[in-house]
């Protein structure tokens, strides 16, 4: 059973570059949440998609946008790159949206460092 | 802002239990208190989570106290490979999770 997985791992981009990033969640998972990881921070969290729909977002510009595709797997898209976009980026799959309890299960991560 | 505090950084023999704490003072009814860990580099990893009783599983123990004000992740035979930061948080239903800056845990041999 496949876990969580991400694409690339590593991506270096010039400020100003668009870049997109892949998730494909762990099978059975409906849910997707990506989350923005600084060095030394704990992961903040950027959107939420259900249902091919953004339910949650958290503090970011709308320069970060995301999709969800009927197969579950996401997109998250950062345009206009800043060199404070520098992160690790990470996605999140949960079985259920409507669960009581909601545990989440995250893929390795791409390192996206902007120059 | 995180809804949770913990130390941030412990030191545990290897072989000994590591119990690590967590502040929750404000958690609302329908919150659950979930760890995760993250080992350099990589993924946090989903640990355990509870709401109001102690819970266990082949990775740890979760003691909640009885206000659920607070809580421990209890490792009870912590090795080398536990080495990581573990983060505490709260988090009622699909609610977004709030991680903070989490504890450090070095298993020395």
């Amino acid at each position: 059973d496949a876990g969580v997985t991400q694409s690339p791992t590593h991506l270096i981009k010039t400020r100003g570059q668009q870049v997109t990033l892949r998730c494909s969640p762990k099978s059975g998972h409906d849910t997707v949440s990506w989350y923005q990881q600084a060095l030394g921070q704990g992961p903040q969290f950027i959107f939420q998609y259900y249902e091919e729909e953004e339910r949650q977002r958290g503090n970011f510009p709308d320069r970060f946008s995301g999709h969800q595709f009927p197969n579950y797997s996401s997109e998250l898209n950062v345009n206009a790159l800043l060199l404070g976009d520098s992160a690790l980026y990470l996605c999140a799959s949960s079985p259920t949206y409507w669960a009581a309890s909601y545990e989440q299960y995250f893929g390795p991560g791409t390192r996206l460092t902007v120059t | 802002d995180a809804k949770t505090t913990q130390p941030p950084s412990m030191d545990c023999a290897e072989g000994r239990a590591a119990n690590l704490p967590c502040n929750h003072s404000t958690i609302s009814g329908n919150e659950y208190v979930y760890w995760y860990r993250q080992i350099h580099s990589q993924g946090p990893q989903y640990i355990i989570h509870g709401l109001k009783n102690n819970e266990t599983n082949e990775m740890a123990s979760l003691i909640i106290t009885e206000d659920r004000k607070s809580s421990t992740l209890i490792l009870p035979h912590a090795t080398l490979r536990d080495t990581a930061v573990y983060y505490c948080t709260s988090q009622g239903g699909s609610e977004k999770l709030v991680f903070g800056k989490g504890t450090k845990l070095t298993v020395n041999p």
